[in-house]
Order: C-alpha cells, then sequence, then structure tokens
C-alpha cells in the first residue's frame, strides 16, 4: 500500500541533543512537507520541498533543519537551538507543490524533551 | 495573509443527528479547500478535497461545499456515529502559494 511512513511515532531527547525524525513516502510525489502541531494551535508549517534537492523555509523554520537528497524521503532534525521542541511532528506530500492535489500524512512522531 | 477559522472549536451531538461543521477562510484566492480527520494522538485522514472550481464534493455520509465568495465552506455530516468522533480540520491552499493554511479544528462527540 502507498502512503507516508514517519518514524519513530515517540522520541525522548534530552536539553541540547539534536534528533532526527524521519519521514518517507512511496507516492511518487514530488512535494513533501513538515508541519508541527501543538495544542489548541493549528498546524504551523516548518520546512517545505517542491523536489529533490530543493526546500525553504516554512513559517517557523528556525532550529530545525532538512534534506532532500532523494524523492522519498525528507527527513527533519530538531536541533538544540529549537527552544521548545516538545510537540507533535507532522510530515505530509502531495504529488506536485502547485497542483491541485490532495494533501495526504504520516501517523506523527511525538517529540518531548526530558 | 490568509486566515482560517472554524468553529465551533467543540462540539457534542446525540448519535443520529445530522450537523454541520463550518470553516471560513480571509482570502478567496484558493486553488483548493481539503478536509481532515484526525483522531487522538494519530496523523491526518484526508476526507474531501474540493477544487476551487467545484462547489461542492460528496462521500458516503460526507458532503462538503465551497463558496468561495464568501469565503466559507461546511462540512456535513449525516446520521452521526460515535465512530464519528475525532477532531476536524479545513486547509486551504492560497494561489499562488506552497502552502497549506489550517484552521485549529472542531472537536466533534458524538454521544451514543
Amino acid at each position: 500500500d502507498g502512503g507516508i511512513t514517519q518514524s519513530p511515532k515517540y522520541l525522548f531527547r534530552k536539553e541540547g541533543q539534536n534528533v532526527t525524525l524521519s519521514c518517507e513516502q512511496n507516492l511518487n510525489h514530488d512535494a513533501m512537507y513538515w508541519y508541527r502541531q501543538d495544542p489548541g494551535q493549528g498546524l504551523r508549517l516548518i520546512y517545505y520541498s517542491q523536489i529533490v534537492n530543493d526546500f525553504q523555509k516554512g513559517d517557523i523554520a528556525e532550529g530545525y533543519s532538512v534534506s532532500r537528497e532523494k524523492k522519498e524521503s525528507f527527513p527533519l532534525t530538531v536541533t538544540s537551538a529549537q527552544k521548545n521542541p516538545t510537540a507533535f511532528y507532522l510530515c505530509a506530500s502531495s504529488i506536485t507543490p502547485l497542483a491541485t492535489g490532495e494533501l495526504f500524512f504520516g501517523e506523527g512522531s511525538r517529540l518531548t524533551v526530558l | 495573509k490568509q486566515e482560517v477559522t472554524q468553529i465551533p472549536a467543540a462540539l457534542s451531538v446525540p448519535e443520529g443527528e445530522n450537523l454541520v461543521l463550518n470553516c471560513s477562510f480571509t482570502d478567496s484566492a484558493i486553488y483548493n479547500l481539503q478536509w481532515f480527520r484526525q483522531d487522538p494522538g494519530k496523523g491526518l485522514t484526508s476526507l474531501l478535497l474540493i477544487q476551487s472550481s467545484q462547489r461542492e464534493q460528496t462521500s458516503g455520509r460526507l458532503n462538503a461545499s465551497l463558496d468561495k465568495s464568501s469565503g466559507r465552506s461546511t462540512l456535513y455530516i449525516a446520521a452521526s456515529q460515535p465512530g464519528d468522533s475525532a477532531t476536524y480540520l479545513c486547509a486551504v491552499q492560497t494561489s499562488g502559494t506552497y502552502k497549506y493554511i489550517f484552521g485549529t479544528g472542531t472537536r466533534l462527540k458524538v454521544l451514543a
């Protein structure tokens, strides 16, 4: 079955550590996105990528980094510079960034800073 | 700047009731509007996608409408069931951007 796989589902981090969240899709989609979800707030865009080897900052990119070396993969690194990293992180993809296509999501990764 | 609002934030209804969830947006120049369902601790599941040229979409007991001129969309759920209990979010993709802007959702509880 085609879909988006995020791992790990739960992650605990000590302050000062960098952690990387994995996102893999087998939908052959060009565009991929990372969102952050906090209680009582809408999803906020961290980074997005329209095509391999290209990505742009979203609304809350500070303290995060990404790479897009393969079409299928869009990992997100939460660095120690991110001041409040505890949140639910969601990866999404769409067939192309400006097409009128559906946005599909993975199951999410919950990061907790100890 | 596009803003998306969903009212009410929470809703409880008895099983079997028909209900309407609302989504409003400030910029009518959109590519599409999408409705999602989110269960606690889970990702978002796409329910319906309405292109900017369309007025409505239907899937089973769900019907979504779009009125771009007034900046509104509604999600109609017929004959609600306890399994419909979840948070429902809408998102719009504004024309000329790659971004999808989300509302904060309506948390629905259907009582058996």
